[in-house]
């Protein structure tokens, strides 16, 4: 597996704009993390889904910010309008199963994309 | 609600010498995780412990977990510059109501000659 795919690299925007981040997850993978990281704030938990199902979304930080995963293999981070504020690179991490650690032992570690380096202008 | 926290938030090391990161955390956790991270580039991670008194080693860096005290320890045996980059614990409730993975600070080691 090619490991968590995420684009794009690097997004420069102006703010107003709206701006969507993709995430692609190892296959097989269960969950699915989005986290933001700064420099003030480290790295910050936004949502997660289990099964394409938000679970907890209690950390995205405003209105402006939606996720979605239509399907296992996709999910989205959306943010509109941008803020400057909204700077930040943007994570996106998979794990399997707790179930895959008694069927398949494997671990249930997350493995992170790329992520994407927001500048909002 | 589930925090993590890790000390030091800085790290200064001499090549050669022994170091400690510790993580701290408020609730019953299932996994502890540590993650490297180096400028720049993404999450890599290091080590899983699952239960009380797991110990896990590779190469300079040995991990342990102590879920009665809800601390992880992240040992640095005789530094070397490689070693350079910031260090994230990690924790996770996947069997409790929160399947969610939330991330100490990190630790920012640095290695001098």
């Amino acid at each position: 597996d090619a490991g968590v795919i995420q684009s794009p690299r690097h997004e420069v925007t102006e703010m107003g704009q709206e701006v969507t981040l993709r995430c692609k997850p190892i296959s097989g993978h269960d969950y699915l993390f989005w986290y933001r990281q700064t420099m003030m704030r480290g790295l910050e938990l936004l949502i997660y889904f289990n099964n394409n199902v938000p679970i907890d979304d209690s950390g995205m930080p405003e209105d402006r910010f939606s996720a979605k995963m239509p399907n296992a293999s996709f999910s989205t981070l959306k943010i509109q309008p941008s803020e400057p504020r909204d700077s930040a690179v943007y994570f996106c991490a998979s794990s399997p199963s707790p179930w895959a650690e008694i069927l398949l032992g494997v671990n249930t570690e997350a493995f992170f994309g790329q992520g994407t380096r927001l500048t909002v202008v | 609600e589930l925090k993590v926290e890790q000390n030091p938030l800085f790290l200064s090391m001499q090549e050669g010498k022994n170091y400690t990161i510790y993580c701290n955390y408020s609730t019953t956790s299932d996994r502890l995780y540590w993650y490297r991270q180096d400028p720049g580039k993404s999450l890599e991670s290091l080590f899983v412990l699952l239960s009380n008194g797991a110990v896990k080693q590779e190469g300079r860096l040995m991990a342990s977990l102590d879920t009665k005290a809800r601390l992880s320890t992240l040992h640095i045996t005789a530094a070397v510059h490689d070693l350079s980059a910031t260090y994230f614990c990690a924790v996770s409730n996947y069997g409790g109501s929160q399947g969610n993975l939330i991330f100490g600070k990190g630790t920012k080691l640095s290695v001098k000659p």
